[in-house]
Order: structure tokens, then sequence, then C-alpha cells
């Protein structure tokens, strides 16, 4: 079936560093989704991408669609403390109905 | 407020029991979504629906079971044929199935013991 693979799978920086997270799809997607997931809290909308080739910045976040629509990374410049968590990517298939979420990356912060 | 409930927070159940993870919406999604969370494994589909009166299995749906009589409610029941249930649960829901962002439900925490 369908797997969306995401790396690394923790990452820890110092404050001030840069991030990034990188998901990948056995099969070519519709659009990608990126959410965040706070410790102890339930994963929040960040992004959908559906274009190919597409990028789309937030702040400090970049998140880039794949041409092939195979691919997506979210890169976050000069990491905050508030940026802890963890991120995860999820794809629609072409037969559509089903988001398959990646394994997600936890990111920590040290200040 | 619009959103979406799913109850209860935590839950504790006594092994080979059968338990219902409720999740209701009031934002007139038609899709809906349960997912399983273990540590290390991100968030696997366990079943989804698309309108009231489908559904469909996700990747791990044995010892799952599923309803979908109202667009606002989309029980899960965790039975005892899955062997090992303890998990954080969540429940979402999206305008078109997959095309939208999906809102999460505050989750339900259950424990076998």
């Amino acid at each position: 079936g369908q797997q969306v693979m995401q790396i690394p799978q923790y990452q820890h920086v110092q404050e001030g560093e840069d991030f990034t997270t990188y998901c990948n799809s056995s099969t070519t997607l519709s659009n990608i989704q990126w959410y965040k997931q706070r410790p102890g809290g339930h994963p929040v909308f960040l992004i959908q991408l559906v274009k190919s080739g597409e990028v789309k910045k937030q702040k400090r976040l970049t998140f880039q669609f794949g041409e092939a629509k195979k691919n997506s990374s979210l890169h976050i410049t000069a990491t905050q403390t508030t940026d802890v968590g963890t991120y995860f990517c999820a794809g629609l298939n072409n037969q559509g109905g089903k988001l398959i979420f990646g394994q997600g990356t936890e990111l920590s912060v040290k200040p | 407020d619009g959103g979406i409930t799913q109850s209860p927070k935590y839950l504790f159940r006594k092994e080979g029991q059968n338990v219902t993870l409720s999740c209701e919406q009031n934002l007139n999604h038609d899709a809906m979504y349960w997912y399983r969370q273990d540590p290390g494994q991100g968030l696997r589909l366990i079943y989804y629906s698309q309108i009231v009166n489908d559904f469909q299995k996700g990747d791990i749906a044995e010892g799952y079971s599923v309803s979908r009589e109202k667009k606002e409610s989309f029980p899960l029941t965790v039975t005892s044929a899955q062997k090992n249930p303890t998990a954080f649960y969540l429940c979402a829901s999206s305008i078109g199935a997959g095309k939208r962002m999906a809102f999460f439900g505050q989750g339900t925490r259950l424990t076998v013991v």
C-alpha cells in the first residue's frame, strides 16, 4: 500500500540553528499537508501544497513540494524554543480519500 | 464554537472488553478519520469515512469497527480482537476527504490493563 516516509525521526538543535524534515511517498500524491503536534497535544494543520514544485512560506517556515509530487520538505530558519514539537507530513493519494501520515520528526530546541 | 470533540480523554478498560470511543464534529464535514498514535510510529490510519453510511478500512483496521450513521458522529469500537489496544487515538474531520485541512480532536488515551 501507499507509504509516506519521513526523516529524520528526531532532531535536536541549538536555538538559532536551522531545521529540515523530509517526506517521501511511494506513490504520486494529489497534495501534501503538514501538521505540528506539540508535546501532549493533537496535530494542528500548518499548510497544504497542491502544485508540482510549489513553495510556500510562513514566516520562518518554508514548505516545498517536489516536481514529481512524491516528496516534500519543511525547513525552519533560526529555530526558537516555540518550534518544539513533532512535525508530520500527510499525503493524499490520487485515488482520493486516504490521508496517510508520515512517522513524524520530533524537534527539540536547546535554548 | 465549531470543532471536533473526542471523549473521554482518558479511558481504562480490562483486557477482553470491547470499548467505544466517541467522536463528534459540528463543522459539517463530510470526511472523518480515526488514527492510532504510538511512540515513534506517527499516525496510522484505522478507518475513514467520506460520507454518511459509508466507511473504508485504513492500514490497521483489524480489531476495530466503526459506524457512520450520522454526519456528525464517527464512533470507534476497539474490540477484544485487537492484540495491543493501548494507544493514543485521534479522530479527525475534513471538508472533502483529504482535500482540505483536517481538524483533529483532543484525542483519547486508552489503557488496557
